[in-house]
């Protein structure tokens, strides 16, 4: 069956733009995880879903990220008045359960902010 | 708080030697889960495994086994007779039940294995 997928896969944009970024899971997956990771680092928590909700948002940097899953299946991570910072790979993983369950990777998003 | 310590950055070996990879992890939680995954060039990362904190029995799958020990807090990775497609990021994680499945992961060791 299909992995998680990720797109687009490369996304440069200018700062002060919005970018959408999306996450298909695989299917039946009810847990969804968005992590950020920078080059050289190992990835960080951004958000969780169980569900359509947003479980824990608590790894998000500011309020200019911001995560939906409207129908419990794809998610959008959406990023305003993007900052150079915020150039990093985005990476969607995604679980059967919560709970300590194996998180199935995507190939992930490169944004690059100029 | 919780936190993983991946000491190792980089290493270098030459094909069919043994390699450790340390992994050394902080929690408060009794009940937590710790998990390695590998990264290779491609970027996408790969499950390897996932132990539990009540169970400190070593696991060996073929070329790959885990230490896990709990009065050091350490869940060491050692691959044995390397081989250059090991060559690859690999990341230790920490799980813990009470924050709902999220990873905590360690900064990760490029292991580069010469032929």
């Amino acid at each position: 069956g299909a992995g998680v997928s990720q797109t687009p896969s490369n996304k440069v944009t200018e700062k002060g733009k919005y970018v959408e970024l999306r996450c298909d899971p695989i299917s039946g997956h009810t847990a969804l995880y968005w992590y950020r990771q920078s080059l050289g680092q190992g990835p960080e928590f951004l958000i969780y879903f169980q569900g359509t909700g947003a479980a824990d948002d608590s790894g998000l940097p500011n309020d200019r990220f911001f995560a939906v899953r409207p129908e419990g299946s794809v998610s959008t991570l959406k990023i305003q008045r993007t900052e150079r910072g915020d150039s990093a790979v985005y990476l969607c993983a995604s679980s059967a359960k919560v709970f300590l369950d194996e998180q199935f990777f995507g190939p992930g998003t490169r944004l690059t902010v100029l | 708080a919780q936190k993983v310590t991946q000491a190792q950055t980089e290493i270098s070996v030459v094909e069919k030697e043994d390699v450790t990879l340390d992994c050394v992890y902080e929690t408060r939680d009794t009940t937590y889960y710790l998990f390695w995954y590998k990264q290779p060039p491609s970027g996408e990362l790969v499950f390897l495994i996932r132990r539990n904190s009540f169970d400190e029995q070593n696991e060996i799958s073929g070329r790959y086994s885990w230490n896990f020990q709990k009065s050091t807090s350490s869940f060491n990775f050692t691959i044995t007779a390397s081989q250059v497609v090991d060559s690859a990021v690999y990341f230790c994680a920490l799980s813990e039940v009470n924050q709902g499945g999220k990873l905590i992961f360690g900064q990760g060791t490029e292991l580069s294995v010469k032929p």
